[in-house]
């Protein structure tokens, strides 16, 4: 079974739409969450962290479900920026982040 | 802001060639890591290391293999270049501390090797 698992799309939206991302991990003992935004032919930026009782940053809404081992990540009124990839990361402790191979999102005019 | 410096954007290297990859950090991090980036398969990680002089095998390090002798720098190595280990290679970084797990990585700009 893959560490973490993500549909790797690609989400083809028109702006200003909601779109959303699952991520599930199997490793019940994972502690740090985060997602992760790479661009085309670019290194992966920390886009947020993943707080338990949920967190968001603007357009940018971010979930924890510890029970199901899931992560989501919500994106509001979608700009054509935001079209990349999203990398899902979770990490337990003492060992090194385990990447998703991420979710292509499209951002259409 | 954090900043990861790998010595090439893009690399071209003949097969059977000792190729050496630079990454350096300056904000004084303790854990650096080396990972390889292909279609369809994400990232993957080589090497990495918690301190000076130390190092852990990855998921991938067959191959390669790494160098941390100051805290700032730390250096993959490929043996004996092979055409599969044509590839985005990236370098990242993160501190330590209490609870080192909470640390998000930091990432380098990448190093497109191509191997012929």
């Amino acid at each position: 079974r893959k560490e973490v698992e993500q549909d790797p799309g690609p989400f083809n939206v028109p702006e200003g739409a909601t779109v959303a991302f699952n991520c599930t991990y199997s490793n019940s003992a994972s502690q740090s969450f985060f997602w992760y935004r790479q661009d085309c032919r670019k290194e992966p930026k920390l886009l947020m962290s993943v707080y338990s009782s949920g967190n968001e940053d603007g357009r940018f809404t971010a979930q924890l479900n510890r029970a199901s081992q899931y992560i989501s990540l919500l994106i509001r009124d979608s700009k054509l920026s935001d079209s990349a990839t999203y990398l899902c990361v979770v990490n337990a402790l003492g060992t090194p982040l385990v990447f998703g191979k991420g979710t292509r999102l499209s951002v259409i005019a | 802001d954090v900043k990861v410096t790998q010595s090439s954007r893009y690399l071209v290297k003949r097969t059977g060639e000792k190729v050496f990859l630079e990454c350096v950090q300056d904000m004084d991090h303790e854990n650096m890591f080396w990972y390889r980036q292909d279609p369809g398969l994400g990232l993957r990680l080589i090497y990495f290391s918690y301190d000076v002089k130390m190092k852990e095998k990855g998921d991938i390090p067959e191959g390669y293999s790494v160098s941390r002798e100051k805290k700032e720098r730390f250096s993959l190595i490929l043996e004996s270049a092979s055409t599969n280990q044509t590839s985005m290679y990236l370098c990242a970084s993160s501190p330590s501390g209490l609870d080192s797990s909470n640390q998000p990585q930091h990432f380098g700009d990448g190093t497109r090797l191509s191997i012929l």
